[in-house]
């Protein structure tokens, strides 16, 4: 079936602009994630949807950064006023429930120059 | 402290030859535990889920030892292809943790 997918690939912008990032889940999985990755550095966790219950938001560096999840699918992660720190892949994952693996994307890479 | 800690590496392995490493995690009620394998600048990918009673899926074993509060991996004929940086990751009620990764080389 189909995996995890994430748009766009590669995004590059202009530092103070803003951004959005799509996250397609795997169909049926009710808990999703949002990790970032800098180059050569482990996954920071930013934000964990499950189900209907309340997002934990507690991995989101600033209010700069948002997400939000329709549907109980698709995610958006948004960031404003972008800056050079927050260039890094970021990776999106879903599992179908609490204490089961996760299934990654492919990432979106961004550049903010 | 981090939750989960792994030694970064770098293994290098001879092809062929037996690799191990643990790591610790800091959360005795941490209920799943995983490792992900993760080749350079794409995304990690599951290896293997990790049971208390162990688990062993081709070349590859894990462990998991939860009085203190380690699970390894042990990786069996290296072949030039399991070159990666493993992840240890933990679940706990929901909220994964990952480790930095150890990095593993094989080399010819």
């Amino acid at each position: 079936g189909a995996g995890v997918s994430q748009s766009p690939s590669n995004k590059v912008t202009e530092k103070g602009k803003d951004v959005e990032l799509r996250c397609d889940p795997i169909s049926g999985h009710t808990a999703l994630y949002w990790y970032r990755q800098s180059l050569g550095q482990g996954l920071e966790f930013l934000i964990y949807f499950q189900g209907n219950s309340a997002p934990d938001k507690s991995g989101l560096p600033s209010d700069r950064f948002s997400a939000e999840r329709t549907g109980g699918s698709v995610s958006t992660l948004t960031i404003q006023r972008t800056q050079q720190e927050d260039s890094a892949v970021y990776l999106c994952a879903s599992n179908r429930m609490q204490g089961y693996e996760q299934y990654f994307g492919p990432g979106t890479r961004l550049t903010v120059t | 402290r981090k939750e989960v800690e792994q030694d970064p590496g770098p293994f290098n392995v001879p092809e062929g030859a037996t690799v191990a490493f643990n790591c610790t995690y800091s959360n005795s009620a941490s209920q799943s535990f995983f490792w992900y394998r993760q080749d350079c600048r794409k995304e990690p990918k599951l290896l293997m889920s990790v049971y208390s009673s162990g688990n062993e899926d081709g070349r590859f074993t894990a462990q998991l030892n939860r009085a203190s509060q380690y699970i390894s991996l042990l990786i069996r004929d290296s072949k030039l292809s399991d070159s990666a940086t493993y992840l240890c990751v933990v679940d706990s009620w929901g909220k994964f943790q990952f480790g930095a990764g150890t990095q593993v080389v094989v080399t010819p």
